[in-house]
């Protein structure tokens, strides 16, 4: 069974404090990890396509890693701003092309 | 750009009525995809399409069926709605198999009474 973990599943931070967030999946069979961000009534937008081992990306204040080896990837906010709170959302696919999304982690910025 | 465009936004239908999502896109994406988001849940994907003029079944497509019609459109019916369908609908699409990302529509948020 393929399992995709979001941890938290939820945080509250103040803001211009950094943030961090985890993604677990499976380290077999390997072919991509997405993050996407999800604000509230809105569609999730992709943020980053990771496929490399070691790979790190990174948008703005936004920066991702990946390890696939073990099976997780981090979602970093560097200086939380109110316009960050939304749903971070990771997405899991293997060479089957079989993709699976985590619940997501639901990030609060407080002024 | 329009991106990916889903029709109605929202609906309320009685068990047993029958309502066809409607999924568009102007991307050229050769892919396409129905996910529903339910409370507490990942994004699950019902059904998909690799390409014009196929489609495949996803991890729940019970109670439901689509139509690639074109590469731009990608329908999803459902021809007798339950109260377990009650959901928020999303239609997305890619370039190939998803591996560069998906780009997704607005929702549709689909209550059954």
């Amino acid at each position: 069974i393929l399992n995709v973990e979001q941890s938290p599943q939820s945080l509250h931070v103040q803001e211009g404090d950094s943030t961090n967030f985890t993604c677990s999946f499976p380290s077999s069979n390997f072919y991509a990890l997405h993050w996407y961000r999800w604000e509230t009534a809105k569609s999730p937008e992709a943020l980053f396509v990771m496929t490399l081992n070691g790979d790190e990306k990174k948008k703005g204040r936004i920066s991702a890693t990946l390890n696939t080896k073990e099976g997780y990837s981090y979602l970093y906010i560097k200086g939380s701003q109110p316009e960050d709170s939304a749903t971070y959302l990771c997405a899991f696919m293997n060479r089957d092309d079989k993709i699976i999304f985590g619940k997501g982690t639901r990030l609060h910025i407080l002024p | 750009n329009a991106g990916v465009t889903q029709t109605p936004k929202f609906q309320v239908l009685k068990t047993g009525q029958s309502m066809t999502l409607q999924c568009a896109q102007d991307m050229n994406h050769n892919s396409m995809y129905w996910y529903r988001q339910d409370p507490g849940m990942g994004l699950r994907l019902i059904y998909y399409s690799a390409s014009e003029g196929t489609t495949d079944k996803g991890e729940v497509p019970n109670g439901y069926n689509v139509s690639r019609l074109n590469k731009r459109e990608f329908s999803l019916r459902l021809e007798s709605a339950a109260p377990s369908q009650t959901s928020v609908y999303f239609c997305a699409s890619s370039v190939g198999r998803g591996q560069d990302g998906y780009t997704f529509g607005s929702g549709t948020r689909l209550t059954v009474v």
